[in-house]
């Protein structure tokens, strides 16, 4: 069974500053890792996506690496704003004998001005 | 515009009631899935469709139904709801193609009194 593990389950950090969130999984056998956020009581916004075959994708501030051998994933937010406060989440499309996702619970990130 | 919707947004009912959350998505997508998020435990898929007339358990199938009749639909429904189902539920789909990116839908808040 695919376990999803991110870590810190909580982040606080000045404006500016430059973090990473962690997302680790059991089972190297999926077809991606895609990151979301999500703001209080509200949907799901996807962040990035990479596929088990590519190792990094970046959108703005944001690059996310995936290191599948290992069960491994990084969410980089460089130069961190109020605006990027939210929980993000991680979540891990299997590939094996299910076609299974599994969400990580999340860190919550609090950017303070 | 490409999206995934869900009825109704919010629900509130009683114990025994029978209820379906409906969830239909206009991208052609051949997989779909039901989640629900509850605090401290996250994401937690009940439900996937591969496609039409396919259907399998997700973590938490327990006390759910869905359907597949026609690719774009993909129901839940609740038999008999108990208070240990209030919770926000999500629909998601994907192309069932090399990315499996997923596109979710607003999310329903249901409450079983």
């Amino acid at each position: 069974k695919q376990e999803v593990t991110q870590i810190p389950a909580a982040l606080s950090v000045p404006e500016g500053e430059n973090l990473v969130l962690n997302c680790s999984f059991t089972d190297s056998a999926i077809y991606n890792l895609q990151w979301f956020r999500q703001d209080p009581g509200k949907g799901l916004t996807s962040l990035l996506l990479i596929q088990s075959s590519q190792r990094e994708q970046t959108s703005g501030r944001l690059n996310a690496s995936l290191d599948k051998s290992s069960g491994r994933s990084t969410l980089y937010i460089a130069a961190s704003q109020p605006g990027d406060s939210a929980t993000y989440l991680c979540a891990v499309h299997s590939s094996g004998g299910y076609q299974k996702v599994t969400f990580g619970i999340g860190t919550k990130l609090q950017v303070i001005p | 515009e490409a999206q995934v919707t869900q009825n109704p947004r919010y629900l509130i009912t009683v114990t025994g009631k029978k209820l379906t959350v409906t969830c239909s998505q206009n991208m052609n997508h051949e997989y779909m899935s039901w989640y629900r998020q509850d605090p401290g435990l996250g994401l937690r898929q009940i439900y996937y469709s591969m496609n039409v007339e396919v259907t399998d358990k997700g973590d938490v199938p327990e006390g759910y139904k869905v359907s597949r009749k026609e690719k774009r639909n993909f129901p839940l429904i609740l038999e008999s709801p108990s208070p240990n189902q209030t919770s926000l539920y999500f629909c998601a789909s994907s192309k069932a193609d090399y990315s499996y990116e997923q596109y979710f839908g607003p999310g329903t808040r249901l409450t079983v009194t």
